[in-house]
């Protein structure tokens, strides 16, 4: 999507590596966010960062850690990664979430396969 | 926390037909709701977005409703075709920036 990169695309990792995926924006949004999306479970909430340096938890972050020293960045590290964090992990970024006019937009997805 | 459902999890029409996909939240108090397409393999397209003061929300064959008492909004596709066929979410935000998403209609149109 315009505006919003994520890399890699597709990695495969194995068991017990530290891997760190980036997302980065052009649109100078202020809030970013992590999901993972698997069969059955739908889009779940990693981390999200509301500022430079001001990050929060979502319902699926242990195992995640999450950094943005940037406000076009964020990364989003698997500390030890392992089977079960094998999944699509998509960014959004959103100007105002909480407002009415506040819009979604997703970047195009990292596949990764811890092996 | 906020719930949403969207039902029916499938959906498969003949070409050309109208269509209504459902979507219903337990907590009343958005501030707007989206409508995504996620194509296999791909990410989210934000299709409409219906602000909680709006009732409606239309983009070409696309209309969009909220109904916040309800807790319910609805997506309505006029002469459905093939390149219709894709996974379909909506999505709420929370008072807490956070937004929460149903798990998704897979549409497909048969030519």
């Amino acid at each position: 999507d315009a505006g919003i990169t994520q890399s890699p695309r597709h990695k495969v990792t194995e068991t017990g590596t530290p891997v760190t995926l980036r997302c980065h924006q052009t649109e100078n949004h202020r809030y970013m966010y992590w999901y993972r999306q698997d069969p059955g479970h739908g889009l779940r909430l990693i981390h999200y960062s509301y500022g430079v340096k001001d990050t929060d938890k979502g319902e699926v972050s242990d195992g995640y850690s999450v950094s943005r020293s940037k406000t076009e960045d964020f990364l989003l590290t698997l500390e030890s990664a392992t089977s079960s964090q094998t999944s699509v992990y998509f960014c959004a970024i959103s100007e105002a979430p909480g407002q009415v006019f506040g819009r979604y937009t997703f970047g195009s997805g990292t596949r990764l396969t811890v092996v | 926390k906020q719930e949403v459902t969207q039902i029916p999890a499938a959906l498969s029409v003949p070409e050309g037909e109208n269509l209504v996909l459902n979507c219903s939240f337990t907590d009343s108090a958005i501030y707007n709701l989206q409508w995504f397409r996620q194509d296999p393999g791909k990410g989210l397209t934000s299709l409409l977005l219906i602000q909680s003061s709006q009732r409606e929300q239309t983009s070409g064959r696309l209309n969009a409703s909220l109904d916040k008492s309800s807790g319910r909004s609805t997506l309505y596709i006029a002469a459905s075709q093939p390149g219709d066929s894709a996974t379909y979410l909506c999505a709420v935000p929370n008072t807490g920036n956070q937004f929460y998403f149903g798990t998704g209609t897979s549409l497909t149109v048969i030519p």
